[in-house]
């Protein structure tokens, strides 16, 4: 069974400019999480969609931060602007619900550095 | 508000002796708890978890952790430690009743060891 995939693995920018990631979840999993991961934190949850609705977007940044899931597999993160403090690693991970009894399985995260 | 402390940063152990990393968390019900793994360059995986019932859980790689309500703990353990055990750990919450699956993670341990 096929991982979580994340591109890019790395990436760097300046600040002021644009930045997309992308997201493809374990193939059936209905939902999926984007965490962001600040060196020396641990993941905060940024997104959580179901299927293609959101379920929890509380902690995501609107004002330059935005995601969607379209036909309800894979994802992008996008960030516009981007600020110094968005250097971190951000994850994606998928799980088959919603509930916190199943499982969520990670991808190996793009490391962001901001410039 | 739920919340994770792990109060040890970094933690040094001999190959072959026990470890004992802790988790202290806060949270207004009961909880659903989580140890997971971080190698470098690597996405998180899931060690174990605890829902409910026997208190002392078992997990992958020879990992246990024992749930102490009273004294809000999720401790990890390990009798022998292997230098491939060497990786940031994280202990996370989640909440147990509704659809919502949002982890709250602590902020690490980095468990180095020494051969």
């Amino acid at each position: 069974e096929a991982g979580v995939a994340q591109s890019p693995r790395y990436k760097i920018i300046e600040k002021r400019q644009s930045v997309a990631f992308w997201c493809n979840p374990i193939s059936g999993h209905a939902t999926l999480y984007w965490y962001q991961q600040i060196l020396g934190q641990g993941p905060k949850l940024l997104i959580q969609f179901q299927n293609n609705g959101v379920v929890d977007d509380s902690q995501l940044p609107k004002d330059r931060f935005s995601a969607e899931r379209l036909k309800g597999v894979d994802s992008t993160l996008k960030i516009q602007p981007a600020k110094l403090e968005d250097s971190a690693v951000y994850l994606c991970a998928s799980s088959p619900g919603t509930h916190s009894s199943y499982e969520q399985y990670f991808g190996p995260g793009t490391r962001l550095t901001v410039t | 508000a739920q919340s994770v402390t792990q109060p040890d940063i970094h933690i040094t152990v001999s190959e072959g002796a026990s470890l004992e990393l802790r988790c202290n968390y806060s949270y207004g019900a009961t909880p659903y708890l989580f140890w997971y793994v971080q190698s470098p360059g690597q996405g998180l995986q899931l060690l174990l978890k605890y829902f409910s019932g026997d208190t002392l859980v078992q997990g992958i790689k020879g990992f246990e952790a024992e749930f102490k309500r009273s004294q809000s703990s999720f401790n990890l353990r390990k009798p022998s430690v292997h230098w491939s055990d060497a990786a940031e750990y994280f202990c996370a919450v989640g909440p147990y009743t509704g659809t919502a699956s949002k982890l709250t993670f602590g902020t690490g341990t980095r468990l180095q060891v020494t051969l």
